[in-house]
């Protein structure tokens, strides 16, 4: 079973400021498979980035997807008060399919 | 971009069968996707439960296979989850999902299941 590893658990950041969210992947991961979601309380996931840094539509350009081997990275640059999530990143594989990290929790400094 | 509702009990005992259907409106469920139930809890986080192709083919979590079965109606624009033998482990909100290229594009907003007798 591929294990997503998110890193940190916790970011705390201010408006305007970049975050940088990491998962890593324990086995290898086609770029092709990987995701990035945010999510607000009580609200489902909303899917940010798919195929590792395709951005879905309506996703403002201030996030971005990137991939360097097993540890996959979500940028958001500048951020804004509605950005202040949990994010979670998720894979495909072939024998477990599709699997999630545990979250980073965004948090306003 | 289609619209997903998930409804169903919010409150099933320990060893019942948890049941759930998804309705989809803004496009049609024979058009092709796969349609997926995840499920939220505090425990356990986000786990993908399985999928359902309007064909009627489905593939399922591996830890959860044993109990699972999801279903397609193509009449009602819907399809469903059954999950046997719950227990308090169980409890979580239930959503459906769909999309492409390996990811989930729509959500359901969700459905809060509780197990307890």
């Amino acid at each position: 079973e591929i294990v997503l590893t998110q890193s940190p658990g916790t970011l705390s950041l201010s408006p305007g400021e970049r975050a940088t969210l990491s998962c890593r992947a324990s086995q290898t991961v086609s770029s092709n498979f990987l995701a990035w979601y945010q999510q607000k309380p009580g609200q489902a996931p909303r899917l940010l980035i798919y195929g590792a840094s395709s951005r879905a539509t309506g996703i403002p350009d201030r996030f971005s997807g990137s991939v360097s081997g097993t540890d996959f990275t979500l940028t958001i640059n500048r951020l804004e008060p509605e950005d202040f999530a949990v994010y979670f990143c998720q894979q495909y594989g072939r024998s477990t399919l599709y699997t999630f990290g545990q979250g980073t929790k965004l948090g306003i400094k | 971009q289609v619209q997903l509702q998930e409804s169903g009990p919010g409150l099933v005992k320990p060893s019942e069968t948890l049941s759930l259907t998804c309705a989809v409106s803004g496009g049609s469920i024979s058009r092709g996707n796969w349609w997926s139930w995840v499920r939220q809890s505090p425990g356990k986080g986000l786990e993908w439960i399985g999928e359902i192709h309007q064909s009627g083919s489905t593939n399922y979590n591996p830890s959860l296979k044993s109990r699972v079965t999801i279903l397609v109606d193509k009449s009602k624009n819907q399809f469903s989850l059954n999950l046997r033998s719950v227990t308090a482990a169980d409890t979580a909100v239930y959503y459906c999902a769909t999309g492409h290229s390996y990811a989930w594009f729509d959500w359901g907003q969700g459905s809060l299941v509780t197990v307890s007798s």
